[in-house]
């Protein structure tokens, strides 16, 4: 069986400051890995996600991951964080033998 | 435009009675999931359907059902026996059946309040 953590729940971060979300996942197998957004009341979408290849996956709004095997980890990262950032991120995980699990989501909160 | 169309946005139910959401996609994927979405839980599937006249049960599917008669289609019926039902519905679609690689793509949900 497969599972997605996120460690955080909540990130408090000042604007134009850099910012990780952390994730880390658990299978047996190989994974393919992903990121979505959610802004309030709004559906999901798809920042990025890693199938195979490079480790470094670059996503839509400046945002990239990496995934490391050996860590088990697919972190989230921005160097420089804008208002319009504020939003819910989900960490996902999927493999062959498995339907897409989503981790419990981490906040991201834009300081002034 | 492309996309997934969930209705009612906003839907206020007293206890005991059934409710259907809507779920319209006209990007023409094959596969489409009902998601469940509460607060610190993140989103846990209801159920899922690959084909037409098809669907199996996710996680939580104990007091909902789900029909798939056409394609583009693919309602949620919250029924009286769903005993906590008050939470943010997500509609969602896949171009491959196995959903494993492909992106998901969301509706804008639908937010059910039981009063």
């Amino acid at each position: 069986a497969q599972s997605v953590t996120q460690l955080d729940s909540q990130v408090p971060v000042f604007e134009e400051a850099p910012v990780e979300l952390r994730c880390n996942y658990s299978s047996s197998v190989s994974v393919y890995l992903f990121w979505y957004v959610q802004y309030p009341n709004q559906g999901l979408q798809l920042l990025l996600k890693y199938l195979s290849g490079s480790t470094l996956v670059k996503g839509i709004n400046g945002f990239e991951a990496e995934f490391n095997k050996s860590q088990t980890s697919f972190h989230l990262r921005k160097p420089s964080v804008h208002i319009s950032d504020t939003a819910e991120y989900f960490c996902a995980v999927s493999n062959r033998d498995d339907k897409i699990i989503f981790g419990k989501g981490t906040r991201l909160h834009i300081l002034p | 435009d492309g996309g997934i169309t969930q209705s009612p946005k906003y839907l206020f139910r007293k206890e005991g009675q059934n409710v259907t959401l809507s779920c319209e996609q006209n990007l023409n994927h094959d596969a489409m999931y009902w998601y469940r979405q509460d607060p610190g839980q993140g989103l846990r599937l209801i159920y899922y359907s690959q084909i037409v006249n098809d669907f199996q049960k996710g996680d939580i599917a104990e007091g909902y059902s789900v029909s798939r008669e056409k394609k583009e289609s693919f309602p949620l019926t919250v029924t009286s026996a769903q005993k906590n039902p008050t939470a943010f519905y997500l509609c969602a679609t896949t171009l491959d059946t196995g959903g494993y690689t492909g992106e998901l793509f969301f509706g804008e949900g639908s937010r059910l309040t039981v009063l």
